[in-house]
């Protein structure tokens, strides 16, 4: 069955970095594109960052870019998210997400990591 | 302010039709398919709807979505205690070059 499994959260000071990894398993990874979604407490979801399968396109909204780096190993079917200056405002739990390449739609969700950002 | 607007709630008793809706934009809705994902506490969202009114396969067909013009809506007829979540709508947006979503709308079973 489809897994993805997400790890590399915790608790972080403002201005630090810190990158999370996605182990995936299940489908066919290479042909997926990728993406990462967060929910800060008692917010809603909000995407965060977008890979192609082949890694030659990458989107982030204005509120991490610049800031944040997506990436991808096809031969390990891992995502990985470069997260640098941190906010308080990141804090939030992360959930790495697998989309059938221009499906337009999260079709695969992880359970998810959390970030703290706190001094 | 999300780009995408949802009521923050909506309710009903068991057994009865409760109607989320989501309204978006020509950048978004207007152009794009839009999905719906619900969410409980503490678990991964999971897809319900997706190119405005696909079920994936496993989703039981009381839940039902359409799309008119910029407006999108999700319909769960015969409402059950399990269907106690969160639902956010989402879809692409040509003009920002990302995906938007809702900001959720928590739904009850009185």
């Amino acid at each position: 069955q489809v897994q993805l499994v997400e790890s590399g959260g915790g608790v972080v000071q403002p201005g630090t970095s810190l990158r999370l990894s996605c182990a995936a398993s299940g489908f066919t990874f290479g042909t997926y594109a990728m993406h990462w979604v967060r929910q800060a407490p008692g917010k809603g979801l909000e995407w965060v960052a977008s890979i192609w399968f082949d890694g030659s396109r990458k989107d982030f909204p204005a509120s991490v870019k610049g800031r944040f780096t997506i990436s991808r190993d096809n031969s390990k079917n891992m995502l990985y998210l470069q997260m640098s200056s941190l906010r308080a405002e990141d804090t939030a739990v992360y959930y790495c997400v697998g989309e059938r390449m221009h499906a337009r739609f999260f079709d695969y969700w992880g359970q998810g990591t959390l970030v703290t950002v706190s001094s | 302010q999300s780009v995408l607007t949802q009521p923050p709630s909506a309710s009903g008793t068991p057994g009865q039709r409760v109607s989320v809706s989501c309204s978006g934009s020509s950048s978004n809705i207007g152009s794009e398919s839009v999905s719906w994902y619900q969410h409980l506490p503490g678990t991964a969202p999971k897809v319900l709807i997706y190119s405005n009114n696909q079920r994936p396969s496993g989703v039981p067909d009381r839940f039902s979505g359409s799309k008119s013009g910029t407006s999108a809506s999700l319909a769960i007829s015969g409402l059950q205690s399990e269907d106690e979540a969160d639902y956010y709508c989402a879809a692409w947006d040509d003009s920002l070059k990302g995906y938007v979503f809702g900001a959720g709308t928590k739904v009850t079973v009185l």
